[in-house]
Formats: structure tokens, sequence, C-alpha cells
């Protein structure tokens, strides 16, 4: 099957703590995306990359890191420095036509954080 | 900065009712204009997409949209909507090769049985 997997579904964290969210594609796709969408905030985009080791700010990327060492993985560590961090947590990938062009992105299940 | 405007937070149909979200967005060049649907529960999906051609685009379940560049806007239309169209809908936007889409916020469709 293929796709895109985010683990795990539901994560509960202490204040203060660093937690990292998983995100893996076997669709072989170059770029790959999070997005952090709240009620009625839409989906805004955190960091995103198009290539192995490269990866760009996106619109609301303080408190967040990312590494983008393989191909297939793209996992986002949610800092303590993120003053909100409780919301839903969606990764994508797409194809990379390498010139910015953006074709359709495939989405994962999402990963719901809950920081007590 | 581009950013994509969607009218409607929430819309409530009884069904076979007839649909029209609307979707405009803010960049005056070439676009990638897309529309995806989230159902409760499920991933987000792709409904259809526009980048060049025939500016009324086919998509699933019976949706369409059309691409008005004079309006800069990509409504999404269904003639009859049924209870199980009941899901959020997001219109988004790729312009001047940024490598990423721009979301608008959504819209809640509500449809009664």
């Amino acid at each position: 099957d293929g796709g895109i997997t985010q683990s795990p579904k539901y994560l509960f964290r202490k204040e203060g703590q660093n937690v990292t969210l998983s995100c893996e594609q076997n669709l072989n796709h170059d770029a790959m995306y999070w997005y952090r969408q709240d009620p009625g905030q839409g989906l805004r985009l955190i960091y995103y990359s198009q290539i192995v080791n490269d990866f760009q700010k996106g619109d609301i990327a303080e408190g967040y890191s990312v590494s983008r060492e393989k191909k297939e993985s793209f996992p986002l560590t949610v800092t303590s420095a993120q003053k909100n961090p409780t919301a839903f947590y969606l990764c994508a990938s797409s194809i990379s036509h390498g010139t910015g062009d953006v074709d359709e992105q495939f989405f994962g299940p999402g990963t719901r954080l809950t920081v007590l | 900065a581009q950013s994509v405007s969607q009218h409607n937070h929430h819309v409530i149909l009884s069904e076979a009712a007839s649909l029209e979200l609307g979707c405009n967005y803010s960049y005056g060049g070439t676009v990638n204009l897309f529309w995806y649907v989230q159902y409760p529960g499920q991933h987000l999906q792709l409904l259809l997409k526009y980048f060049s051609g025939d500016p009324l685009v086919k998509g699933i379940k019976g949706f369409e949209a059309e691409f008005i560049k004079s309006k800069f806007s990509f409504n999404l239309r269904k003639p009859s909507v049924q209870w199980s169209d009941t899901a959020e809908y997001f219109c988004a936007v790729n312009g001047g090769s940024q490598g990423n889409l721009i979301f608008g916020k959504g819209t809640k469709l509500s449809v009664k049985p």
C-alpha cells in the first residue's frame, strides 16, 4: 500500500517537553510538508522540503524544527519554545517539479498533539 | 503575500440542493488551483485541480470548479448534494513558483438528510 503514515495518532506531552512527530512516505516523492490545522484557521505551513538535506521555513516555523536525512522521512519536532503547541498536525508529500510549481499533495492521517 | 479567501465558514444545505463554495486568491500571475476535502475522520484528499486549459474542471464525486481569471476566483460547485458530502472543503493556491500551497480557512458543509 502506497501512502503516508504519521505516528502516533494521539500524543500527550507535558508543557516544556520537546516532542517529535513522525512522517514517512513510500510514494517516492521528493517534496514533503508539515502543516498545522486549528479550527477555523485552515492549514498553515510550518516547514517544507523539496529535496533531501534541504528544507525551508513556512509561515509559522517558530518553535518547530525538522530534518530531512532520508527521502521517505520528514520528522517534525515541536520544541518547548512553541507557545501554543496543542493542535492537529498534518504531513503531506508531492512530486517536485523543481520549478517551484506544486502538484497534488497527498496527506497523512495526522497526529493530534495535546500539551498538558 | 499570496492569500486565499473562502467566503463561507459554515454552509448548511438539504439533500438535493445545489452547492457553490466561493474561493478567491490574491496572486496576479500564473496559478495552480486546488480543492481538497476532509470527510469526518478521514485524510484530506484532492477533489480537483486546475493547472491550465479548460477553466471548467471536473473532479471526483460530481464536483466541478470554474477558474475565472478576471475575478481571481475558483468556486466549487455541485448540482445536487448528498448527505455523504458533509465535510470540510479547502481551497488552495500555488503561484509564483514558491514551492508550497496556500490554503484557505476552509468551509464546513453540513447536508441534512
